[in-house]
């Protein structure tokens, strides 16, 4: 159990499009979802908590205007790269956590993005 | 805030043998816990062992076990009889506890490990 999806695992756009890309957990019910981002051959930077059904809220020097999160449902949250531009290609992983079970979070596949 | 520090870019063991990863981390939380992700080419990260602070006993899974120091605030790992399958990058990371709702990780910069044939 406690499995977590992502859509796409690797998009590739234009400069200035917007890309979408889902984390579903498929097996339970995610009251909280966190967006980290990856650089190659560096660590995971958290950029965002999403709780369902509010606003999510974003860490310091993350462009909430350009990363739209909607966590919409208990089982998805969509991170939404608004006007792309090459800077922005990382590797953009989300994790969720189930109610009452504060110390785990499991992990989706990832999604890698490169803007041309 | 919370800093997860690994002193150790990359690391090299024989098959068969034992490494050890370092970590250290600075926090005033009281209660927290401690995380080593692996994270291999996949990029699928990958729960290792998982420390609770309030435990004194050490964490084991297997091959895997952890040195916690929480005075020093150390968490160490080492892997016993490393497997070729082992080779991968090796996260440390920090979480603070909450009696209601999730935190999130903060992660360190990680050990690159090869285990050698």
């Amino acid at each position: 159990g406690a499995v977590v999806s992502q859509h796409p695992s690797w998009v590739i756009c234009k400069s200035g499009t917007s890309v979408k890309i889902e984390c579903r957990s498929l097996d339970f019910q995610a009251t909280t979802m966190f967006w980290y981002r990856q650089f190659p051959k560096q660590s995971l930077m958290l950029m965002a908590t999403s709780n369902e059904g509010s606003k999510a809220t974003y860490e310091q020097g993350v462009e909430k205007d350009k990363f739209l999160i909607n966590h919409a449902s208990l089982t998805l949250s969509t991170l939404t790269v608004t006007s792309a531009h090459p800077e922005d290609s990382s590797f953009y992983i989300c994790s969720a956590g189930r109610e009452a079970h504060y110390n785990e979070q499991f992990f989706g596949p990832g999604t890698r993005l490169t803007v041309l | 805030a919370q800093t997860v520090t690994q002193s150790q870019p990359e690391m090299s063991v024989q098959e068969a043998e034992t490494v050890t990863l370092s970590c250290t981390y600075d926090t005033s939380e009281n209660n927290y816990y401690l995380f080593w992700y692996k994270q291999p080419p996949s990029r699928q990260m990958i729960l290792v062992i998982r420390q609770e602070a309030y435990k004194q006993q050490n964490a084991t899974e297997n091959r895997f076990s952890v040195n916690f120091q929480k005075a020093a605030k150390s968490f160490s790992l080492k892997i016993s009889d490393s497997q070729l399958g082992d080779t991968a990058m090796y996260f440390c990371a920090f979480m603070k506890h909450r009696n209601s709702g999730n935190t999130p990780l903060v992660f360190g910069k990680g050990t690159r490990l090869s285990v050698i044939a």
